[in-house]
């Protein structure tokens, strides 16, 4: 299994141009979900999926479109970049249900926008 | 609203010393679930374990252990005898969902072991 993977690894984006993310999972999970992650504030949740075809805006949501079409993939699409959004991106995917929902995570993505 | 609070932004050890690190959380609910994540120097985010809110049984696993404590909303995570490739930032986390959703992480705790 490659678990969860992401890609670009690394990522530059001037101010206005838009992106997208991407993230899949072989774990055959339900869960999916986008945090970001900035110095000191430990991981925020972006926005989150339950299933395909569902989605659900989480803590920062703000400035993000998701959507989910099939149950491996969970795309992060940045419309407009802004320089706030210059961040470590983390997608993570889990089981749903008590007791086995402990989220696993792709590698990330390093965003910075000039 | 649930929160973690990580007290300790930056821990430095000399190696085989024992460290704590502390998770303070808050919460509503009577069922949730806590996390403990660990990120080293690589950056990619290490499940360490979860623990429901009815099983305050300690729990041991090698040189860490975790001692949960309802009475006083804790979660602590100690490493006993620890070593350089503990260093990492570790992050505590909750969830109040029954399906697992919306987990919310603390800021981290940086721990440095020094040789």
């Amino acid at each position: 299994n490659a678990g969860v993977t992401q890609t670009p690894k690394f990522q530059v984006l001037k101010t206005g141009q838009s992106m997208t993310l991407q993230c899949a999972q072989d774990m055959n999970h339900e869960y999916m979900s986008w945090y970001r992650q900035d110095p000191g504030m430990g991981l925020r949740l972006i926005h989150y999926s339950v299933g395909a075809g569902i989605t659900d805006q989480g803590e920062v949501p703000n400035g993000y479109n998701v959507s989910r079409s099939t149950t491996e993939d969970f795309p992060l699409r940045l419309l407009s970049a802004a320089p706030s959004q210059t961040s470590v991106y983390f997608c993570a995917s889990s089981y749903r249900g008590p007791g086995r929902h402990e989220q696993y995570f792709g590698p990330g993505t390093r965003l910075t926008v000039t | 609203a649930q929160k973690v609070t990580q007290a300790q932004t930056e821990i430095s050890v000399v190696e085989k010393e024992d460290v704590t690190l502390d998770c303070v959380y808050e919460t509503r609910d009577t069922t949730y679930y806590l996390f403990w994540y660990k990120q080293p120097p690589s950056g990619e985010l290490v499940f360490l374990i979860r623990r429901n809110s009815f099983d305050e049984q300690n729990e041991i696993s090698g040189r860490y252990s975790w001692n949960f404590q309802k009475s006083t909303s804790s979660f602590n995570f100690t490493i006993t005898a620890s070593q350089v490739v503990d260093s990492a930032v570790y992050f505590c986390a909750l969830s109040e969902d029954y399906y697992g959703q919306n987990f919310v992480f603390g800021p981290g705790t940086r721990l440095s072991v020094l040789p």
